[in-house]
């Protein structure tokens, strides 16, 4: 049974470019939140999609976008990129009606030079 | 606005002996709450987690306990082994939050052998 997949590992940007980051749920889930964690910070929660849908959202700005797939594979896009961007993202899945018991990938290491 | 607080940021035990890991939160609507273990390099896993309508959750080693009134929440494990040394990062989410996590800052866990 294998869990939340994400892709790149790690991935190196310029300022101003854009980046997009990939996440498979574990099998079954339905629900996938994305989450940037700093160093030295918990998990900041960026945003939820649920039936191709964003369901919840963050305190992050319009340059932070999403989309889910029928497959319910997500991907997580960023604009301009600035050099606070630089983070761990991390995807979570979980079933809808169970969408607070999140299980999390391994992680986006973004760096922003 | 920091609604769930971990104050230590790290904590040494010797193995074979209890850890107690320690959060507090301000919001009283949060009625759900996790606690998780990441290693480095890889995602947070999910523990154990607790409803507001119990104060005791229990699974193997690890024991989670909430005070509601107190708005405290504490992780027992016992008895520690070197392979827990990990940071540990609570987290909560409630119905005004949907099913956000909202994550405190962590814990390094270290267990001497």
């Amino acid at each position: 049974d294998a869990g939340v997949t994400q892709s790149p590992t790690h991935l190196i940007k310029t300022r101003g470019q854009q980046v997009t980051l990939r996440c498979s749920p574990k099998s079954g889930h339905d629900t996938v939140s994305w989450y940037q964690q700093a160093l030295g910070q918990g998990p900041q929660f960026i945003f939820q999609y649920y039936e191709e849908e964003e369901r919840q959202r963050g305190n992050f700005p319009d340059r932070f976008s999403g989309h889910q797939f029928p497959n319910y594979s997500s991907e997580l896009n960023v604009n301009a990129l600035l050099l606070g961007d630089s983070a761990l993202y991390l995807c979570a899945s979980s079933f809808s009606d169970k969408a607070y018991e999140q299980y999390f990938g391994p992680g986006t290491r973004l760096t922003v030079t | 606005d920091q609604q769930v607080k971990q104050n230590s940021p790290s904590l040494s035990v010797q193995e074979g002996r209890i850890s107690i890991l320690n959060c507090d939160y301000t919001n009283s609507m949060f009625d759900y709450f996790l606690w998780y273990k990441k290693y480095p390099a890889e995602g947070p896993t999910f523990l154990i987690s607790i409803s507001s309508i119990k104060d005791k959750n229990e699974d193997g080693r690890f024991t989670v306990f909430l005070n509601k009134s107190a708005k405290h929440l504490s992780l027992h494990i016992v008895p520690s082994q070197p392979g827990d040394s990990a940071v540990y990062f609570c987290a909560a989410s409630g119905e005004t939050s949907g099913s956000r996590l909202t994550f405190g800052e962590g814990t390094q866990l270290t267990v001497n052998p």
